[in-house]
């Protein structure tokens, strides 16, 4: 069965930082694709960034680049989100998302975890 | 980016009806192109996948259509557990960017 259990969300002041973490299990971690996806207090979904261990290949959306990184450490089937330079407008569930040996879809969802940045 | 236009933003229905909701991409997605179903306080749920194929588990009265630009989700029978927001998401790019939602209500 595929687990993705997300950790590191939190309560932060605007202009810090945090480093979400995604544990993984019940597939091959290092042979998909894994992505980030936010969605703010009553609003929509959106995709924040993604990486292919295979190319590689990397993205991050417009919104975040410059202050997310995305990584990921096949050896521990672990992602990351290293998050800086933090705004209000980045409170949100942050999902950990696997999609394919591709790119996506997104066919299994963390269950997310909450980052709230407040003064 | 491919911006995706979702429509309509809220959908009132009974149960039993057949509803369809709509996206367009502003550029052909090869049919990359994604729904899901969220409920509240839930992760969303992948239903179908490269514009037609159902997702395993999924069930049939669910089903995708459309090409190019212009996407469907229909769902057939409308059951009680089907009441919740659905949005697309094309992943032609890296951009996976998704649709702005569709909400599904009890009329």
């Amino acid at each position: 069965e595929v687990q993705l259990v997300e950790s590191g969300g939190g309560l932060v002041q605007p202009g810090g930082s945090l480093r979400l973490s995604c544990s993984a299990s019940g597939f091959t971690f290092s042979s998909y694709t894994m992505h980030w996806v936010r969605q703010a207090p009553e609003k929509g979904l959106e995709y924040v960034s993604g990486l292919r261990t295979r190319g590689p290949i990397t993205y991050v959306a417009d919104s975040v680049k410059g202050r997310f990184t995305i990584s990921r450490d096949d050896s521990k089937s672990t992602l990351y989100l290293q998050m800086s330079g933090l705004r209000l407008d980045d409170t949100a569930i942050y999902y950990c998302v696997r999609g394919d040996v591709s790119w996506g879809p997104a066919h299994y969802w963390g269950q997310g975890t909450l980052v709230t940045v407040t003064s | 980016d491919i911006p995706m236009t979702q429509s309509p933003s809220t959908l009132s229905a009974s149960l039993g009806d057949r509803v369809t909701i709509t996206c367009r991409a502003s550029h052909s997605l090869n049919n990359w192109l994604a729904w899901y179903q969220q409920k509240p306080g839930e992760a969303p749920k992948l239903l179908i996948y490269r514009a037609s194929s159902l997702e395993r588990g999924v069930p049939s009265r669910f089903s995708g259509g459309g090409s190019g630009t212009d996407f469907t989700l229909t769902i057939n029978n409308l059951q009680p557990e089907d009441f919740a927001t659905y949005y697309c998401q094309q992943y032609n790019d890296y951009s996976g960017t998704f649709g702005q939602g569709t909400k599904v209500e009890i009329k």
